[in-house]
């Protein structure tokens, strides 16, 4: 079975440019969630679908961030424009019952 | 008050003790916990979760909760340096999954 793959693996970009992170969740996986970590600091929860429904997006900093969920498949989380208090690792994960969540890679993401 | 306190350690154990992590959580209605372990550079994997009042095992490893104290711990028995790692608690709460995650602790294990 593949696991939940994020891509890329690492971004630098400038201040101001538009940066789109993807996650292709575990096939089958209904439920798909992104988090960030800031440097120093806990994962925090950006938000979360069901298919292709935003569940929950409680934990989105801003307007500029836009995530999206086509078809209920793969996923991308758009940062227009990006901050330098952007940074940090995004990670997507992917579940289908309570038995906690599989985890991408993640996606580090320097903003300069 | 952080919704899931970890201590971050490090905490440093020699190979073969055990090792003893703790995490305490604010939310009287979490129903899920989860243990992660992080390597660094790594993403986060599952290695426990546990729903009930109790102690549940697997292998080496056991995870022990008192939803009274709100309190969950995770144990390591035979603590070997692959053990060395960021173990994350983490706890959802309500229907829809969202979890909450710790800072983690960072755990050395000394050969």
């Amino acid at each position: 079975e593949a696991g939940v793959t994020q891509f890329p693996s690492h971004s630098v970009i400038e201040k101001g440019q538009t940066v789109t992170l993807r996650c292709d969740p575990i096939s089958g996986h209904d439920n798909l969630y992104w988090y960030r970590r800031v440097m120093g600091k806990e994962i925090k929860f950006l938000l979360h679908f069901v298919k292709e429904s935003k569940q929950d997006e409680s934990g989105m900093p801003n307007n500029r961030f836009l995530a999206e969920r086509t078809g209920g498949t793969y996923s991308t989380l758009k940062v227009q424009p990006a901050e330098l208090e952007d940074s940090g690792v995004y990670f997507c994960a992917s579940s289908q019952e309570h038995y906690g969540y599989t985890f991408g890679s993640g996606t580090r993401l320097t903003v300069v | 008050q952080k919704e899931v306190e970890q201590n971050s350690g490090p905490l440093s154990v020699p190979e073969g003790a055990i090792a003893s992590l703790n995490c305490t959580y604010s939310d009287q209605g979490s129903q899920s916990f989860f243990w992660y372990r992080q390597y660094s550079g790594k993403s986060p994997e599952l290695i426990m979760f546990i729903y009930s009042n109790g102690d549940k095992e697997d292998g080496r490893f056991t995870a022990q909760l008192n939803k009274a104290s709100q309190y969950v711990s995770l144990l390591i028995r035979d603590s070997q340096p692959s053990d060395s790692a960021t173990y994350l608690c983490a706890v959802t709460s309500g229907g829809y999954q969202k979890v909450t995650f710790g800072t983690g602790t960072k755990l050395q294990v000394i050969p």
